[in-house]
């Protein structure tokens, strides 16, 4: 089945600094990768996506990467914010079968120091 | 309406005692799940059902009972809990074709004494 790593498992900035989250997966079929942001008290939140056949998506602060070839791909949050402070989970899933499940990182939390 | 919601927040509860959790979806989602989420840990897959049919069981013990009334509604029995099983329950629901996109309810913490 698919593995997904996840690095760091914390990590600490100053607000405005940028964040990297960094996931690789084991699965070569895997196609679909969402990020999901916990915050505290809350359930997971998808924020931002990407597809197989992308290599870059952007939504505003954040933004993902693929390397398909390299099985890894990561979330940027530029100028961050205290409310990006949180656990961001990355996951892989080989979308499109039916019975396949997400398979979640180990997750990174967030800290963005004021 | 893009909420999942769940009942009760919070529960603590006894070793003999038997309870339930609930989630109640209006997306019009017909996949809903059921997640274990340990402190400092990933959200885990327990159950999902597809079509308000059970089509995915991890291996979970049987003093968690899964049941899915209707395509909007979710619950969780609980009888005779071990204090291992105290954790966040997470319900979640998508479309059925779409099952890495999930939306999450807030959880319900669960205390077992």
């Amino acid at each position: 089945g698919e593995n997904v790593e996840q690095h760091p498992s914390t990590l600490s900035v100053q607000e405005g600094d940028s964040a990297v989250i960094k996931c690789t997966y084991s699965d070569s079929a895997s196609n679909y990768f969402p990020w999901y942001k916990q915050e505290l008290g809350k359930g997971p939140q998808l924020i931002i996506d990407i597809r197989s056949n992308v290599g870059e998506k952007k939504d505003q602060r954040i933004a993902v990467t693929l390397n398909k070839t390299a099985k890894h791909f990561s979330l940027h949050i530029t100028e961050t914010q205290p409310e990006d402070s949180a656990v961001y989970f990355c996951a892989a899933i080989r979308a499109g079968d039916a019975g396949n499940m997400l398979t979640f990182g180990g997750g990174t939390r967030l800290m963005v120091k004021p | 309406d893009t909420e999942v919601t769940q009942t009760p927040k919070h529960l603590v509860m006894g070793m003999t005692n038997k309870k339930s959790l609930k989630c109640e979806q209006h997306m019009g989602h017909r996949a809903m799940y059921w997640y274990k989420q340990k402190a400092k840990k990933p959200p885990e897959l327990m159950f999902v059902y597809s079509y308000e049919k059970l089509s995915i069981n991890e291996s979970v013990p049987s003093r968690f009972s899964p049941e899915c009334p209707n395509s909007s509604l979710l619950n969780l029995h609980l009888h005779a809990l071990q204090p291992e099983d105290s954790a966040l329950y997470l319900c979640a629901s998508s479309q059925v074709s779409r099952t890495g996109e999930l939306f999450f309810g807030e959880g319900s913490r669960l205390t077992v004494l």
